[in-house]
């Protein structure tokens, strides 16, 4: 398995608190991504990261932001939970932009 | 409207019950198909990447296929453990990235 590790697995939260997700990989992979899945949808692209401080959005970016300041972490907040944020949000990483996408366990997030 | 269409959403196979599914795109540009397996509580898990028309790759029970417009999945005499869901995502250019859309899936199960 790849090496990227998600946390927590499973959180609880607020409306209206902030939230944030962690992702590490011990890969040293270039690209990292934040994706979303939900029944009906599928995965749906939050943001991603192509290098240490650069980062882009994805198709369903508002509400959410990231960070990245080292290779190995790729951090995503949620500003002001909503409970329409409700959902598993998964992690991914790739070597080169052209490179398949391998995935951690994801993180469940429940916005009550 | 979606980029990416798979059918059909949910298939029940008999085991040895051979079937395909299907991954069916309108982007323009194609530079790889990406076909991937997410057991349940898990991410997505890296199957097969397919570049050009006429491309096939094969793992155990599983033959992926490329053409201009669609991919299939053929599995071959199934087991109950190659019950998942199965997801495709296509990379072409959009805003000057090759980052991978996602289609919503095709559960399978197989019973024995």
């Amino acid at each position: 398995d790849a090496g990227i590790t998600q946390s927590p697995r499973h959180k609880v939260t607020e409306t209206g608190t902030p939230v944030t997700l962690r992702c590490h990989q011990t890969e040293n992979h270039r690209y990292m991504y934040w994706y979303r899945q939900d029944p009906g949808h599928g995965l749906r692209l939050i943001h991603y990261s192509y290098g240490v401080k650069d980062t882009d959005k994805g198709e369903v970016s508002d509400g959410y932001s990231v960070s990245r300041s080292k290779t190995e972490d790729f951090l995503l907040t949620l500003e002001s939970a909503t409970s329409s944020q409700t959902s598993v949000y998964f992690c991914a990483i790739s070597e080169s932009e052209g490179s398949p996408l391998h995935f951690g366990n994801g993180t469940r997030l429940t916005v009550t | 409207e979606d980029q990416v269409t798979q059918s059909p959403e949910a298939l029940r196979l008999q085991e040895g019950e051979s079937s395909s599914l299907n991954c069916s795109y309108t982007v323009s540009g194609l530079r790889g198909l990406f076909w991937y397996r997410q057991d349940p509580g898990k991410g997505p898990e890296f199957l097969f990447t397919l570049y050009s028309a006429g491309e096939e790759k094969e793992k155990e029970r599983l033959k992926a296929t490329l053409t201009k417009k669609e991919s299939f999945l053929h599995i071959t005499a199934p087991k109950p453990e190659d019950s998942a869901t199965y997801l495709c995502a296509v990379q072409a250019p959009t805003g000057g990235s090759y980052i991978p859309t996602f289609g919503r899936g095709t559960s399978l199960i197989v019973h024995p």
